[in-house]
């Protein structure tokens, strides 16, 4: 069964940055494209930022462009997303999620997600 | 950016009684449309992929249809388990996005 481990959340202030990461294991992790959706607390969901399976191809939310960045190491299984100047804003449960195929953007596992609260 | 519009935002129903969920595409998205179910302080769980097809181990009670703009859930003879809230998402064009969800509540 595919595992995805979240981590790196927690508090932090206003115009400061973090870097999430989300450990994959039991699939072949460079075959599959890979993605952040957030969800801030009582609300939907909302897509973030998706990665190709090799890297190549990388697209955000409007709402994050110019300050989050979605990466991966392929050679250790690893997603990330680096995430600059936060915001109130961008207070919410963290999930990264796996694309059904190399570029296919149905999310067909889950992490547990991780809390990012953005607070003075 | 494609708005995804779901109606009911919430449905009362028994278990054993039928559920039909709509969402509404503000443009065709083809056939490029999956539904999520997610339980309270869960992940959410893919159920139905490029419309109508049931992603692994999703019980023959969750069936989806529509094309274009306008597709349903349904689900058949609702189980305990099955009250949840639903939300359906494109990837035919970017941003992918979500609707903003259905709560089946009892």
């Amino acid at each position: 069964e595919v595992q995805l481990l979240e981590s790196g959340g927690g508090l932090i202030q206003p115009g400061k940055s973090l870097r999430l990461a989300c450990a994959a294991s039991r699939f072949t992790f460079s075959n599959f494209a890979m993605t952040w959706v957030r969800q801030a607390p009582g609300k939907g969901l909302e897509w973030v930022a998706a990665i190709s399976g090799n890297v190549n191809n990388t697209n955000y939310a409007d709402s994050v462009k110019g300050r989050f960045t979605i990466s991966r190491d392929n050679s250790k299984n690893i997603l990330f997303l680096q995430m600059n100047s936060l915001r109130a804003e961008d207070t919410a449960t963290y999930y990264c999620a796996k694309g059904r195929a190399y570029s296919v953007y149905d999310l067909d596992s889950w992490g547990q997600g991780t809390l990012v609260t953005v607070s003075s | 950016e494609i708005v995804l519009t779901q109606s009911p935002a919430t449905v009362s129903l028994s278990p054993g009684e039928r559920a039909t969920l709509s969402c509404r595409a503000s443009l065709s998205v083809a056939n490029y449309l999956a539904w999520y179910q997610q339980k309270p302080g869960q992940a959410p769980r893919l159920l139905i992929y490029e419309v109508s097809n049931r992603a692994t181990g999703i019980p023959d009670r969750f069936s989806g249809s529509g094309s274009g703009t306008d597709f349903t859930l349904t689900i058949n003879s609702l189980e305990p388990e099955d009250f949840a809230v639903y939300y359906c998402q494109q990837r035919s064009l970017w941003p992918l996005t979500f609707g903003g969800g259905t709560k089946v509540e009892i």
